[in-house]
């Protein structure tokens, strides 16, 4: 069964740091291209983050508002995908959806989140 | 940045066709997709390619992406199909996602 499992989510202070791991298992991880997805409380889907398949050089792609304080990793020995996310924020409270970008143009996978709160 | 506009919501009757729009500039020169999600729930792919359908996803879904518009039809609506819609597109290398429109069948 294809799965994605996110994990590190946490209540971390405004400038603190996180990093989220997404475990994936029944496909080749190293030949799809991966994202991270998040969504505000109460509030629509937001790309943060993508990187390419091995293949293609593993290219990492970000959001403006993430640009800078996140940095978006493979271990494709691992099977896992990682998001380091520094200088946190507020605006940055979310759950975290991590998701396979299939040879369709579209993500056909998605784990079932994971949730940060940044708050004093 | 490339923006998608999606009306907040659509409301429809059980067995009619819901329309949800999608609207970008020049959206049909890209391949537009559709995320359903219900409450508590991840998203789902239910059209990508402008118009194919994932494997286990209802005839009743269809799609279309023409000039500045992409549209998701559900034909014969049920009460299940409530839910929140996303279109999404690529823009040079990023994705961007509409805002959203809550689907009500009542």
């Amino acid at each position: 069964e294809v799965q994605l499992l996110e994990s590190g989510g946490d209540l971390v202070q405004p400038g603190g740091s996180l990093r989220l791991s997404c475990a994936a298992s029944g496909f080749t991880f190293s030949s799809y291209a991966m994202n991270w997805v998040r969504q505000g409380p109460g509030k629509g889907l937001e790309w943060v983050s993508g990187i390419s398949d091995s293949g293609s050089g593993g290219s990492t792609y970000y959001a403006d508002s993430v640009k800078g304080r996140f940095t978006l990793s493979r271990d494709n020995s691992k099977n896992t995908l990682y998001l380091q996310m520094n200088s946190l924020r507020a605006e940055d409270t979310a759950v975290y959806y991590c998701a396979k970008r299939d040879n369709i143009n579209a993500f056909d996978i998605w784990g079932q989140g994971t949730m940060v709160t940044v708050s004093s | 940045s490339y923006e998608l506009t999606q009306p907040p919501s659509v409301s429809v009757s059980p067995g009619q066709t819901a329309s949800i729009t999608c609207s970008g500039d020049k959206l049909g020169d890209k391949y537009a997709s559709w995320y359903q999600q219900k409450p508590g729930q991840s998203p789902v792919l239910v059209i990508y390619e402008d118009s194919k359908r994932p494997s286990g996803i209802p005839e009743r879904f269809s799609g279309s992406n023409s000039g500045n518009t992409a549209t998701l039809t559900i034909s014969g609506t049920q009460a299940v199909d409530e839910a929140d819609y996303y279109c999404q597109a690529w823009d040079s290398g990023t994705v961007v996602f509409g805002g959203g429109t809550k689907l009500t069948v009542l």
